[in-house]
């Protein structure tokens, strides 16, 4: 079975540019997550879908950061403009609950750095 | 309090001896708790995950999980050198899996 897929797996840009992400899930899964981690920390929550819908996104920064996932399946997520502080590895996860609070597989993250 | 906390180690462990991690939580209706693996520079991996108190054995890995004192744990029995990585505890709230910070273990050969 394909694990979660993103792309590019490293990206490098200048401060104001935009940037984005995308994530395959695991087939069959209905629950997407984007995650933020900084060096050092633990993944923190930017977005969860189920299906097509996003049933949370308090983490996500929104006068900058977008996200969306057409057809249930794919996902992109959008930087427009980068801050320095954007720096960091987005992860993307998925599931097959709904709760948010089940077992979550990861893909091999994209690591940003902002100039 | 932070809602879940880990010792940042790094924590070094002899070659084929059990390593212990622990974790602590804050929110007292959490249900659900997991353990990942990650080495550096890449993604987190799932090793288990824990829903009732008590032990849960897989392999050379046990998560143990005490509701009553917010506290779930990893050993790692028969440590080896390629057990050496960052432990992430993680802990549901509300609709949210919750990340510690991690514990970094270094396996001594």
């Amino acid at each position: 079975e394909a694990g979660v897929v993103q792309s590019p797996r490293y990206k490098i840009i200048e401060k104001k540019q935009p940037v984005a992400f995308w994530c395959n899930p695991i087939s069959g899964h209905n629950t997407l997550y984007w995650y933020r981690q900084n060096l050092g920390q633990g993944p923190e929550l930017l977005i969860r879908y189920e299906n097509e819908e996003a049933v949370d996104d308090s983490q996500l920064p929104k006068d900058r950061f977008s996200a969306e996932r057409l057809k249930g399946v794919d996902s992109t997520l959008k930087i427009q403009p980068a801050e320095l502080g954007d720096s960091a590895v987005y992860l993307c996860a998925s599931s097959t609950g709904t709760s948010g609070s089940e077992e979550q597989y990861f893909g091999p993250g994209t690591r940003l750095t902002v100039t | 309090q932070k809602e879940v906390e880990q010792n940042s180690g790094p924590l070094s462990v002899p070659e084929g001896a059990i390593a212990s991690l622990n974790c602590t939580y804050s929110d007292r209706v959490s249900q659900s708790f997991f353990w990942y693996r990650q080495y550096s520079g890449k993604s987190p991996e799932l090793i288990m995950s824990i829903y009732s108190n008590g032990d849960k054995e897989d392999g050379r890995f046990t998560a143990q999980l005490n509701k009553a004192s917010q506290y779930v744990s990893l050993l790692i029995r028969d440590s080896q050198p390629s057990d050496s990585a960052t432990y992430l505890c993680a802990v549901n709230r509300d609709d949210k899996i919750i990340f510690g910070k991690g514990t970094r273990l270094h396996i001594l050969p």
